[in-house]
């Protein structure tokens, strides 16, 4: 099945600075990669997601870039901010009979130091 | 909708004694996902179910683990007997599968609130 590796597990920013986590994954039939932030007593909730078709996103302060030759895609957060402060999940879905599944990177802890 | 609706919040138990987990999906959401968090070993997957059948179990420990779904809008975890590996955060999740004709799906997972289970 598929793999994905996530890097740093943890991250520590001065608020205003940027943060970059990145991801890669195994399966090159992946096409949907997800990213999720998960609070502090919460479920991880979708951020944003990127789709094999397009190499770049961007909502806001975050973006999200993906590189299907190389199998790696990351997440940038721009002017961060201390409630940016969470774990943050990568993940992957490829097609066939795996319909549905989303394969989980390890998280990444980000602090945000005001 | 109210979201994705776990209950309990919290369990505190004793080994050997049964635990049940309970989850109530997104209304008209096809796709429900059982997950395990913990510190070792992240979230894991243990169990997704589409249209209320089971598609893959391979994730689940053992066989004191099992989950059913009766219908579209329940879903349990059972765990019999507990032990105290078995402590973790267990989330639920559901998903709407955006294309029923090709075998590919963008699939935004929403996750509950998650159950809080010790293991005494």
């Amino acid at each position: 099945g598929e793999n994905v590796e996530q890097h740093p597990s943890t991250l520590s920013v001065q608020e205003g600075d940027s943060a970059v986590i990145k991801c890669t994954y195994s399966d090159s039939a992946s096409n949907y990669f997800p990213w999720y932030k998960q609070e502090l007593g919460k479920g991880p909730q979708l951020i944003i997601d990127i789709r094999s078709n397009v190499g770049e996103k961007k909502d806001q302060r975050i973006a999200v870039t993906l590189n299907k030759t190389a199998k790696h895609f990351s997440l940038h957060i721009t002017e961060t901010q201390p409630e940016d402060s969470a774990v943050y999940f990568c993940a992957a879905s490829p097609r066939g009979s795996t319909l549905g599944r989303l394969y989980f990177g390890r998280g990444t802890q980000l602090t945000v130091w005001p | 909708d109210a979201g994705v609706i776990q209950s309990p919040r919290h369990e505190v138990t004793e080994m050997g004694q049964e635990v049940t987990l309970r989850c109530k999906p997104i209304s008209g959401h096809d796709y429900l996902f059982w997950y395990r968090q913990t510190m070792m070993r992240g979230l894991e997957l243990l169990i997704y179910f589409n249209n209320n059948v089971p598609i893959d179990d391979s994730g689940m420990p053992e066989d004191r683990f099992s989950a059913k779904m009766p219908n579209a809008s329940f879903s349990t975890l059972k765990i019999q007997p507990s032990e105290p590996r078995d402590s973790a955060v267990y989330f639920c999740a559901s998903s709407l599968a955006t294309s029923r004709t090709v075998k590919t799906s963008y699939n935004e997972q929403f996750f509950g609130p998650g159950t809080r289970l010790t293991v005494l």
